[in-house]
């Protein structure tokens, strides 16, 4: 019974399209992210979101955005999608208590062509 | 200074052996810290909590040094099943979520 569930696994499509990664939780959970990592790596937030309120790095383009029917799911919509934007991006949630962490889905390999 | 650093590694240990890691943060109001461990080609899992006092879960102990902003995680026993990259996660500076270092790579070799 996955946690945090995010679909597709992999994620292969052409410079220009555009594109959704769905992403749920059955934690009960208030918070939920998305994560970008890169060729290098580094894990960089992209937004938080919980049913109050929206936090956007500002450094993430406006092609990316969030959707959240509910509580339980965070989607990822690209579009135009560029080289660059191919990486991991990975959905996560949390309670609202700080020492509990993250708990992560298991991640969206998206390659752009 | 760049929010969470860590030494990219890797670090390449035999079985058996010791070995430490140190991440240094900047924010020093930070309350919240952890360790994850992350496979290759795979999410992040949360290692540990590390608490002021420090805290130990069997191999595994984290320290926290607020003083000089620096968290450490020792691995005694290193296991080949413990090659990872290992995260040092640290409230980020407006408290709205949580900064991931670069990660530490550890090999444990037979």
């Amino acid at each position: 019974d996955t946690a945090v569930s995010q679909t597709p696994k992999y994620l292969v499509t052409q410079m220009g399209n555009d594109k959704s990664i769905k992403c749920e939780q059955n934690l009960g959970h208030d918070t939920m992210y998305w994560y970008k990592q890169d060729s290098k790596k580094f894990l960089k937030i992209m937004f938080s979101y919980n049913n109050k309120e929206l936090i956007i790095n500002e450094t993430v383009p406006n092609r990316f955005s969030p959707k959240s029917p509910d509580k339980a799911h965070l989607n990822l919509h690209i579009n135009s999608l560029e080289l660059g934007d191919s990486a991991v991006y990975f959905c996560a949630s949390s309670p609202p208590w700080a020492n509990y962490g993250y708990t992560f889905g298991s991640g969206t390999r998206l390659t752009v062509v | 200074r760049k929010e969470v650093e860590q030494d990219p590694g890797p670090f390449n240990v035999p079985e058996g052996a010791t070995v430490a890691f140190n991440c240094t943060y900047s924010n020093s109001a930070s309350q919240s810290f952890f360790w994850y461990r992350q496979d290759c080609r795979k999410e992040p899992k949360l290692l540990m909590s590390v608490y002021s006092s420090g805290n130990e879960d069997g191999r595994f102990t984290a320290q926290l040094n607020r003083a000089s902003q620096y968290i450490s995680l020792l691995i005694r026993d290193s296991k080949l099943s413990d090659s990872a990259t290992y995260l040092c996660v640290v409230n980020s500076d407006d408290g709205q979520n949580f900064v991931f270092g670069p990660g530490t790579r550890l090999s444990v070799l037979p």
